[in-house]
């Protein structure tokens, strides 16, 4: 089905790692990217291609990828990383979608 | 440096109608796709679909379609997105982001209320 299902919320305190999945069908043949998205501002690009960081962003954060699932870790949370994340890939005819979200609370 | 940036805040009466816009620098602008994406107050985000401005060549959502027009105007670099009768339903934040996968640079957001 072309659907990613994240959870809704995941909480770490600073310093602790925290994963956030993404789930569907699709991932086992196409990549995810993972956005992030403070309150109040547009997301960014933080991982693409399921594991791959854009210049710019801090090492702690990487992905992984497994079958029909795929996992964005960050190593050492901080308060800063406090945000909706989002994954988002495309299907054959490019058609994107994102998952639902997930709200990381670090505290 | 790579920007888009969006058109400003707008408020509408249901049924009027509206474009708004994002204008890229910094790169080919005729050589990457335009994505458009929508985020209604407190939820998600929502691809509405693509535009490539090289040949205005679109793909919209299943669940966009009729209801939203995307163009492109690539003399002046910018894309645009349309509604030609607002509903309140249709308030949101909307957001362009270049590439059709890798969405690697986004606007700012551009907010739509629409209220009678």
């Amino acid at each position: 089905s072309y659907e990613l299902t994240q959870p809704s919320s995941v909480s770490v305190s600073p310093g602790q790692t925290a994963r956030i999945t993404c789930s569907g069908d699709i991932l086992a043949k196409k990549y995810v990217r993972w956005f992030q998205q403070r309150p109040g501002q547009a997301p960014v690009l933080v991982i693409h291609k399921d594991s791959e960081r854009p210049s710019g962003i801090p090492e702690r954060f990487s992905g992984s990828s497994s079958g029909t699932t795929v996992t964005l870790t960050i190593s050492g949370a901080q308060v800063e990383d406090e945000a909706d994340y989002y994954c988002y890939s495309a299907t054959d005819n490019i058609r994107g979608m994102f998952g639902g979200g997930t709200k990381l609370t670090v505290l | 440096e790579v920007q888009l940036v969006q058109s400003g805040a707008e408020v509408k009466k249901p049924g009027e109608s509206l474009r708004i816009s994002c204008k890229g620098s910094g790169y080919t602008f005729s050589n990457y796709w335009i994505a458009w994406v929508r985020q209604m107050p407190g939820k998600g985000l929502e691809w509405m679909g693509f535009i490539y401005p090289g040949d205005s060549d679109t793909n919209y959502s299943p669940s966009f379609q009729g209801q939203v027009t995307f163009s492109a105007d690539k003399s002046i670099r910018t894309a645009y997105l349309q509604w030609n009768s607002l509903r309140a339903s249709d308030t949101a934040m909307y957001y362009c982001a270049r590439g059709d996968v890798d969405l690697d640079y986004w606007g700012q957001g551009t907010l739509v209320t629409v209220s009678s």
